[in-house]
């Protein structure tokens, strides 16, 4: 049972140059998020989304856009990195009803750097 | 609009010093989710307590206890007996309505010497 897998763990890229984060969960949650992590701000949210096909704006959506084409999967991508793009970003999930587990569930992040 | 905040950005103690991070959460909504993670310096995100709002029992496990008060709409985390292996950022976070959102607090830098 692997949970919340984000691939890369690692990435360093130019200024301008575009990639994917690629979030895969195995517990067939509805809900999955993507949040990036700054020094002293905390887990902010980018996007999220409450099913396949569906995505929606958090608090800090400029810049990146989310696909979900399937319910396992929540890909991120910077079309055109920048160096305030430099983060930790993570990955989570959970189920529609989180009445009785335990609601969230985080990938390991991947930490990512423009220069 | 749901917010945390976590004034306390970081707290240093000597081992064995009971500590407690505090968490003031704000929502409008009845229904909501109080949770605590702990971040190590390995940098996962460790699940440590998940609390509705409708359970205002304290909890305890082991030297970890939690205070949930709805009429401060306060959520604290208090650690007895610390220890340097408790050394992490910790975050509240919370999960209201049907916003179908986790909001997180600034986090909290706890370092325990030895």
């Amino acid at each position: 049972n692997a949970g919340v897998t984000q691939t890369p763990k690692f990435r360093v890229l130019k200024t301008g140059q575009s990639m994917t984060l690629l979030c895969a969960q195995d517990m067939n949650h509805e809900y999955m998020y993507w949040y990036r992590q700054d020094p002293g701000m905390g887990l902010r949210l980018i996007h999220y989304s409450v099913g396949e096909g569906t995505t929606a704006k958090g608090e800090v959506p400029d810049g990146y856009n989310v696909s979900r084409l399937k319910k396992q999967n929540f890909l991120l991508g910077l079309e055109s990195a920048a160096p305030s793009q430099t983060s930790v970003y993570f990955c989570a999930s959970r189920p529609f009803f989180q009445l009785d587990n335990y609601g969230y569930t985080f990938g390991s992040g991947t930490r990512l750097t423009v220069v | 609009a749901q917010k945390v905040t976590q004034a306390q950005t970081e707290i240093s103690v000597v081992e064995k010093e009971d500590v407690t991070l505090d968490c003031v959460y704000e929502t409008r909504d009845t229904t909501y989710y109080l949770f605590w993670y702990k971040q190590p310096p390995s940098g996962e995100l460790v699940f440590l307590i998940r609390r509705n709002s409708f359970d205002e029992q304290n909890e305890i496990s082991g030297r970890y206890s939690w205070n949930f008060q709805k009429s401060t709409s306060s959520f604290n985390f208090t650690i007895t007996a610390s220890q340097v292996v408790d050394s992490a950022v910790y975050f509240c976070a919370l999960s209201a309505g049907n916003t179908d959102k986790l909001i997180f607090g600034t986090g909290t830098r706890l370092q325990v010497f030895p």
